[in-house]
């Protein structure tokens, strides 16, 4: 059974840069597509964007320039860097595996608990 | 982006009941469109894919049609464990978007 992790601090000060890996057990990295996507407290769901395991990556344009993802398919991990966070960035992540399950169709078929992070100094 | 609208926003239904929420999107999106089901403090689960697929696992008073720009979750019967938020999302094009959920209370 595939199983995902997120971990990293869950406070970040306004300005800094927030940091999160999603640990993949139970699968290989390989073959999919790696997302992130977060939850502010009491509303809905944004995708922030994903890498595919070779390293490629699609953003949402509402973060684009604040987002940095990562894979490092020898420890079956993956990274979101968001910088210049602000108040507006508080939410629960959630790291996923996007599955291609047939030519322009994906879905998040495995998801991580969430993680937490506020934005606060 | 594409958006995605569910309605309702909200409904309280009996056990047993059958129950339908409906998502529409801003353009035509084919066939490109999942639902999942989020429970407080949890994170979201797959029901759907491709409109009308049951993801395994899932049990089959959960069915769900359309195609285009509107698309319909059903619940046949009500159960008390379908206490959850429902969302919609489409993956015709990015940014992936999903809609914004819509609750489901028992009465």
């Amino acid at each position: 059974q595939v199983q995902l992790q997120e971990s990293g601090p869950g406070l970040v000060k306004p300005s800094e840069t927030l940091s999160l890996t999603c640990s993949v057990s139970g699968g290989s990295i390989s073959g999919y597509y790696w997302s992130w996507i977060r939850q502010p407290p009491g509303k809905g769901l944004e995708w922030i964007g994903y890498i595919y395991y070779r390293g490629s990556t699609t953003n949402n344009p509402s973060l684009n320039s604040r987002v940095t993802l990562s894979v490092d398919a020898s420890k079956n991990q993956f990274s979101l860097n968001l910088n210049s966070v602000t108040a507006a960035d508080t939410a629960t992540y959630y790291c996923a595996r996007g599955y291609r399950y047939s030519a322009g169709y994906y879905n998040f078929d495995y998801w991580g608990q969430g993680t937490r992070v506020t934005v606060s100094s | 982006d594409i958006q995605m609208t569910q309605s309702p926003s909200s409904l309280s239904a009996s056990v047993g009941d059958r129950v339908t929420i409906t998502c529409r999107a801003s353009q035509s999106i084919d066939t490109y469109l999942n639902w999942y089901q989020q429970k407080p403090g949890k994170a979201p689960n797959l029901l759907i894919y491709a409109a009308s697929t049951l993801q395994s696992g899932v049990p089959s008073r959960f069915s769900g049609s359309g195609s285009g720009t509107e698309f319909t979750l059903s619940i046949s019967s009500l159960q008390p464990e379908d206490s959850a938020t429902y969302y919609c999302q489409q993956s015709y094009s990015t940014p992936w978007t999903f809609g914004q959920g819509t609750k489901v209370e028992i009465k």
